[in-house]
């Protein structure tokens, strides 16, 4: 069963920065690029980031172009996404999801709430 | 980018009435392999969202066969034969083609009257 479990979520002032862990299970990870989809309070979904199976491309919304970098450690079968200069916008459900723009299986999101 | 724009916002429908949501592109999603990516999800209340259909028309394993997907180009259509209780939720669609970004429509909430 494909398994999809993120954490790290929290909050965070301002310009402060936090990295989020996915952690798969259940499949090959390492064949299937990944992606992040933030959705915030009462509102729809957005795509984030992607990255190919082999951690080389990655690709980014505008809205997090140079502030966050998405990555992965294929022997841990672990994603990440880095958020650095945080900003209130960016409160949001961040959601892993298998595939860069497939997004065939969804983990459960973690919360991240910018605020002072 | 590529703007999805879903219609309407809000479904309410009687149960084991048919159910229609559209969704519209603001260019054509054909790639150019001959593929059309555009996909649904489901989200249920407090839920993550779920695959539905992916490539215009395709369901995915486990979803009921009275939902379906059609359409071409920059028009496309979700279908529920006959709506059940549990299909109450917010649903999405979401193209592709052209990224990055992939790019979601608002969102279509399904009530039941």
């Amino acid at each position: 069963e494909v398994q999809l479990l993120e954490s790290g979520g929290g909050l965070e002032q301002p310009g402060g920065s936090l990295r989020l862990s996915c952690a798969a299970s259940g499949f090959t990870f390492s064949k299937y690029g990944m992606s992040w989809v933030r959705q915030a309070p009462g509102k729809g979904l957005e795509w984030v980031s992607g990255i190919g199976g082999g951690g080389d491309n990655t690709y980014y919304a505008d809205s997090v172009k140079g502030r966050f970098t998405i990555s992965r450690d294929n022997s841990k079968n672990t994603l990440y996404l880095q958020m650095n200069s945080l900003r209130a916008e960016d409160t949001a459900v961040y959601y892993c999801a298998r595939g860069v723009v497939t997004a065939d299986c969804w983990g459960q999101g973690t919360l991240v709430t910018v605020s002072s | 980018d590529v703007v999805m724009t879903q219609s309407p916002l809000s479904l309410p429908v009687t149960l084991g009435q048919p159910a229609s949501i559209s969704c519209r592109s603001s260019q054509s999603l054909v790639y150019s392999d001959g593929n059309t990516y555009l996909t649904w999800f489901q989200q249920r209340p407090g839920q993550s969202p779920r695959r539905l259909i992916y490539k215009v028309s395709n369901r995915d394993s486990g979803v009921p066969d009275r939902f379906s997907g059609s359409g071409s180009g920059t028009d496309f259509t979700l279908k529920i034969s006959r709506v059940e209780a549990e299909d109450i939720g917010v649903y999405y669609c979401m193209q592709g083609t052209h990224w990055p970004p992939a790019t979601f429509g608002q969102g279509t909430k399904l009530e039941i009257k």
